[in-house]
């Protein structure tokens, strides 16, 4: 699977939209691209995925550029409950291999 | 729906004792994975159930580390004898299939190995 780099920690304001970037250079075009989060003490959480065409849905939404060598997400108005380490992660579709998590970032949502 | 269900949620031991977690997944839920997060890193995948049986076991330290999904539901991870260096959560998620990326997980385990 290829490898993802993410800038291990941001900042936003409450409110305000927090938008996490994601390099994925060697991403082939077969590997989708996903994101989960952590909140402090608890599992990661599914957020959204995607292949070539932005996606959004209730939590978020997923930027993908043209080339597929990086991606966004973006919460729109950002909470403090929003406070967590998000991981990119690039997985070939249909493969039975899962998901190999980076250091991920960690945003911190401020009031 | 009752989600991931883990415990304990917390344990600690001494070096060399043994130790086992538990895990039951989300209902009808195929596939069973066990994640090893040390502090500060990312999860680890130590290990993978379709049903009962194993996909993928490479990152499992099998000396120390075993795990069964009897009757393909539940599922047990137990480790002996511990080292210091498997303090960690020992993280449970279950998928709907083997070949999807949308994995749920419980709240995790966590070890502190003195």
């Amino acid at each position: 699977d290829a490898k993802t780099t993410q800038p291990p920690s941001m900042d936003c304001a409450e409110g305000r939209a927090a938008n996490l970037p994601c390099n994925h250079s060697t991403i082939s075009g077969n590997e989708y691209v996903y994101w989960y989060r952590q909140i402090h003490s608890q599992g990661p959480q599914y957020i959204i995925h995607g292949l070539k065409n932005n996606e959004t849905n209730e939590m978020a939404s997923l930027i993908i550029t043209e080339d597929r060598k990086s991606s966004t997400l973006i919460l729109p108005h950002a909470t403090l409950r929003d406070t967590a380490v998000y991981y990119c992660i690039v997985r070939v579709s249909g493969s039975a291999r899962q998901l190999t998590f980076g250091s991920g970032t960690q945003l911190t949502v401020l009031p | 729906e009752a989600g991931v269900a883990q415990s304990p949620r917390y344990k600690i031991i001494e070096k060399r004792q043994s130790v086992a977690f538990w895990c039951n997944p989300i209902s009808g839920h195929a596939t069973l994975y066990w994640y090893q997060q040390i502090l500060g890193q990312g999860p680890k995948l130590l290990i993978q159930f379709q049903n009962n049986g194993v996909v993928d076991d490479s990152q499992l330290p099998k000396d120390r580390f075993s795990a069964e999904r009897l009757k393909g539901v539940d599922s047990t991870l137990k480790i002996q004898p511990a080292k210091l260096e498997d303090s960690a959560v020992y993280l449970c998620a279950s998928s709907l299939y083997v070949n999807t990326g949308e994995l749920f997980f419980g709240e995790g385990s966590r070890l502190t190995v003195l």
